[in-house]
């Protein structure tokens, strides 16, 4: 069935550093794939998403390419900053799973000054 | 932001006794979600609804009960709570578009804590 499966966490890092989380996916025909990011305390919110192959999602810095041919949709960003600590989550909406998505275990990121 | 609420935002209860989640949305979506949300096991599906009256189960749904009988409205059912419920609750809501074209935008959660 399909899956979604992420990098493990937590991330510490610095402030200004790079950050890359890891994300593959299992599917059928062709999915949507989402980044969710989710602050202390909150609901989960939509951060990207790509919607066909080799599409690009983008937001807050933030930056996904849906790549086929390797199953990915790894997230980065360039510089981060304190604010950017949360959880991400990947998930995927396949063309045939009825409207459910998958979601991946979440990663738990850490930016200290 | 998309319009969800979830009511209670907290609540504590007692092994035994039932417990109605209630989820509330304003954008006229057709998909309705409940999740589950514990450490190391990410978002788990409880129940969903393709529109009023329709509903289905999702890979936890032991234990829960859903209903939905506006389309504004899907609530949450623990008949009988038990101590392995406690967990955070968040609702889901999407327009139903098809072909992996959906987004799903989340309530703030509810916590529930079983004793």
């Amino acid at each position: 069935g399909d899956s979604v499966t992420q990098m493990e966490g937590p991330v510490t890092l610095s402030e200004e550093a790079f950050l890359t989380i890891n994300c593959t996916y299992t599917a059928t025909g062709y999915p949507s794939l989402f980044w969710y990011v989710q602050y202390p305390g909150e609901g989960l919110q939509l951060l990207l998403k790509a919607t066909k192959a080799d599409d690009k999602g983008s937001n807050k810095g933030f930056e996904a390419t849906y790549r086929k041919e390797t199953t990915s949709f790894h997230l980065e960003k360039g510089s981060v900053q304190v604010s950017d600590s949360a959880v991400y989550f990947c998930a995927l909406s396949g063309s045939n799973t009825g409207n459910q998505f998958y979601f991946g275990t979440g990663t738990s990121l850490t930016v200290i000054p | 932001d998309a319009g969800i609420t979830q009511s209670p935002r907290h609540k504590v209860t007692e092994t035994g006794t039932p417990v109605t989640l209630r989820c509330h949305q304003t954008e006229n979506h057709r998909y309705m979600y409940w999740y589950r949300q514990d450490p190391g096991h990410g978002l788990r599906l409880i129940h969903y609804s393709y529109g009023v009256k329709d509903t289905d189960k999702g890979e936890v749904s032991d234990g829960y009960s859903v209903s939905r009988s506006k389309t504004e409205d899907f609530l949450l059912t623990l008949e009988s709570a038990t101590s392995s419920q406690t967990s955070v609750y968040f609702c889901a809501i999407s327009p139903g578009l098809a072909g992996g074209a959906d987004t799903q935008y989340f309530g703030p959660g509810t916590r529930l804590t079983v004793l």
